[in-house]
Order: structure tokens, then C-alpha cells, then sequence
């Protein structure tokens, strides 16, 4: 089975200050075919489904504003918000896909809150 | 723009069967895989499964035995069976669409549905 573990648990962050959450994988999610790491990262409110930020570990999703980043390859993976804003209070989680046997999995979620 | 709505029974008995459908609107069934993913009160997510249009699919297999995911392209539906549900099964359930860009599927979820709650109790 593929773990993910995310650090740390929770996070406070200053408003304008940088918000880093890491996330590590038992299982490489580089595919050597297309070079393509299959890490995303999700945001979730209270109350609301998880809204996809980055996928293929580095790629924005569309409408997602440029402060979140993300980086890191093979099993280890960091999700960078450069300003935090209020709006960005939520539980961060990672995911990985594994295609052999396909398998979708979560991180346990990382608390962002503000200082 | 694509919209997910999950509907179904928000109580259901211990050791009986949890049906949920979801329906697709603003866009095709077609050429994407759909999953159903759950999250308990208070914890994290969890997939469920996935069915692909084309009707194959593929289930967690730590849930595999009382999985099954079915599609209704005509409808653009798919449906999720839980069977002999306990307590444990008690979370909100999403349906997601797996993203795809050009030959490549993003291996996550850019589209979901807002969730139902789903509770086990007699």
C-alpha cells in the first residue's frame, strides 16, 4: 500500500509570510514513460469539497492564483503558498495516483491556519 | 461548466446497502474516469473507486468485496453500491472527475460534486 505522509500536522502562518507543507510518498509517482510525477495537491474549506490547486506535482490548475507552487519529484513533494492570505485558512492534502494496480491516495491533511 | 450532483438516502441501516447515484451535467461522461472518494466527520478523504467510460473499473481494495460502481451513459450517470455498511461507513461522499489533459489524465480530481452525507444507524 502507498502511504503519504504530510508535515506538519498544522501549520500557523503571519498573513503575508510564506506557508510550506511537505508531503512524502512510500512510492516513487514519477512514471518514467511520460515524466510526469502524479502528486496533487488539494484545498479544502469547512463544509466544502476539495478544490484541486496543482496536479502532475508542479502544474497550476486553471484559476488558481500563482502564490500556491508546488515542486519536488519522486517521493518528495512541497506545496509553497508565497503570501498567505485569509482566504487561504483551510486543510491542505496531497495526493498520489499509483497505476499499478490503479490507486488513488490522500495524505492525512495539513491544518493551515493564521498567526 | 461541469457540474457533479450526488443524490441517494442520507440514513441507512447497519448491514444494508448504501446507493448513491451522481449525476453529470455541463459535460460528457466521455473520455474521462469517475470515482467516488469518502470522508468520515472529521477525518481525511478516502477513494473509493473509479469507472471509466468505457464501463471498466476499479475499486480500493480494502473495500473491493462490498464495491460496485456502475455507469448509465445515457443518463450521464454513474452509481455507487455499498453493501453490509457498519457504522464505519458513516462519511460524506463525493463524486469527482478525473482531469485530462491532451493524451494524459492528471491522475486527480478537477471537477466534484458537493457531497452527501451518509449515515449508518438503526
Amino acid at each position: 500500500d502507498i502511504v503519504l505522509t504530510q508535515s506538519p500536522d498544522s501549520l500557523a502562518v503571519s498573513l503575508g509570510e510564506r506557508a510550506t507543507i511537505n508531503c512524502k510518498s512510500s512510492h516513487s509517482a514519477l512514471y518514467i514513460s511520460n515524466k510526469k510525477n502524479y502528486l496533487s495537491w488539494y484545498q479544502q474549506k469547512p463544509g466544502q469539497p476539495p478544490k484541486l490547486l496543482i496536479y502532475w506535482a508542479s502544474t497550476r490548475e486553471s484559476g488558481v492564483p500563482d502564490r500556491f507552487s508546488g515542486s519536488g519529484s519522486g517521493t518528495d513533494f512541497t506545496l509553497t503558498i508565497s503570501s498567505l492570505q485569509a482566504e487561504d485558512v483551510a486543510i491542505y492534502y496531497c495526493q498520489q495516483y499509483y497505476s499499478t494496480p490503479p490507486t488513488y491516495t490522500f495524505g492525512q491533511g495539513t491544518k493551515l491556519e493564521i498567526k | 461548466q461541469v457540474q457533479l450532483q450526488e443524490s441517494g438516502p442520507g440514513l441507512v441501516r447497519p448491514s444494508e446497502t448504501l446507493s448513491l447515484t451522481c449525476t453529470v451535467s455541463g459535460g460528457s461522461i466521455s473520455p474521462h474516469y469517475w470515482s467516488w472518494i469518502r470522508q468520515p466527520p472529521g477525518k481525511g478523504l478516502e477513494w473509493i473507486g473509479y469507472i471509466y467510460y468505457s464501463g471498466s473499473t476499479n475499486y480500493n481494495p480494502s473495500l473491493r468485496s462490498r464495491v460496485t460502481i456502475s455507469l448509465d451513459t445515457p443518463q450521464n450517470q454513474f452509481s455507487l453500491e455499498l453493501t453490509s455498511v457498519t457504522a464505519a461507513d458513516t462519511a460524506v461522499y463525493y463524486c469527482a472527475r478525473e482531469g485530462l489533459r491532451g493524451a494524459y489524465t492528471y491522475g486527480s480530481y478537477d471537477y466534484w460534486g458537493l457531497g452527501t452525507l451518509v449515515t449508518v444507524s438503526s
